[in-house]
């Protein structure tokens, strides 16, 4: 069966230093994607990257970019030049292969949350 | 603004009564899921409805029900609510981007008291 883990509660960073949210996975599917999500204490889930499990290169969105290492199936988030609006709650996620013309579920981890300290 | 629209943003009720909530996805998504967040579950798939039809079943409960209408939007119906039925609940949308992206409303924040 999927899983998520992400086994750090809590982080926190010194402002414009960079800071790595681990996360790994489990599924016998070929084929996922695997997203980081950021939510902010308003609520809402805001999405920051993919990585696809095919894709040869890791990605990569302004400051934040995924370090995928498929072998040992970790899909850690890297933030660069930490801003104090990046303190919030970080969930990764993974989506199992889709069906014709369509998408599966995520199944997200518990979540870490990040402090950025001025 | 994901384009995933959410409504109402906040929603108090008390136990035993029935709520419904409204979801409008993304323009060209055909798949729309729901999710609720609670303090001690985390992120939890409810079900997931493509193009009007149930697609696939989570940890949803048998007073809880779902459905997609013809122009795509989707609601939440939940009874008989209980204390524990508060939660953050959301709903994404899929389709229009290969599945590279899943896009969240800004969530319906329940409160049964």
């Amino acid at each position: 069966a999927q899983k998520i883990t992400q086994t750090q509660p809590g982080m926190f960073v010194q402002e414009k230093e960079a800071v790595t949210l681990d996360c790994t996975y489990d599924t016998s599917d070929p084929s996922y994607g695997l997203f980081w999500y950021k939510q902010p204490s308003s609520g809402e889930m805001i999405f920051l990257i993919y990585q696809g499990s095919y894709d040869q290169q890791n990605a990569t969105e302004g400051r934040y970019s995924l370090n995928f290492q498929k072998a040992r199936k970790s899909a850690n988030l890297v933030i660069s030049a930490s801003q104090l609006g990046d303190s919030a709650m970080y969930f990764c996620a993974m989506r199992e292969s889709g069906f014709s013309g369509g998408y599966n579920k995520l199944i997200f981890g518990a979540g870490t949350r990040l402090a950025v300290h001025p | 603004d994901s384009g995933v629209t959410q409504t109402p943003k906040h929603l108090i009720t008390a136990t035993g009564q029935r709520v419904t909530l409204r979801c409008s996805p993304r323009s060209g998504d055909l798949s729309v899921y729901w999710y609720q967040q609670s303090l001690d579950q985390g992120l939890q798939f409810l079900i997931q409805y493509y193009n009007g039809e149930e697609r696939a079943k989570g940890n949803i409960l048998e007073r809880f029900s779902a459905q997609q209408f013809p122009d795509l939007h989707s609601e939440l119906n939940l009874s008989s609510l209980e204390l524990g039925d508060s939660a953050l609940y959301f709903c994404a949308s899929s389709g229009l981007t290969g599945g590279t992206e899943a896009f969240f409303g800004q969530g319906t924040r329940l409160t049964v008291v």
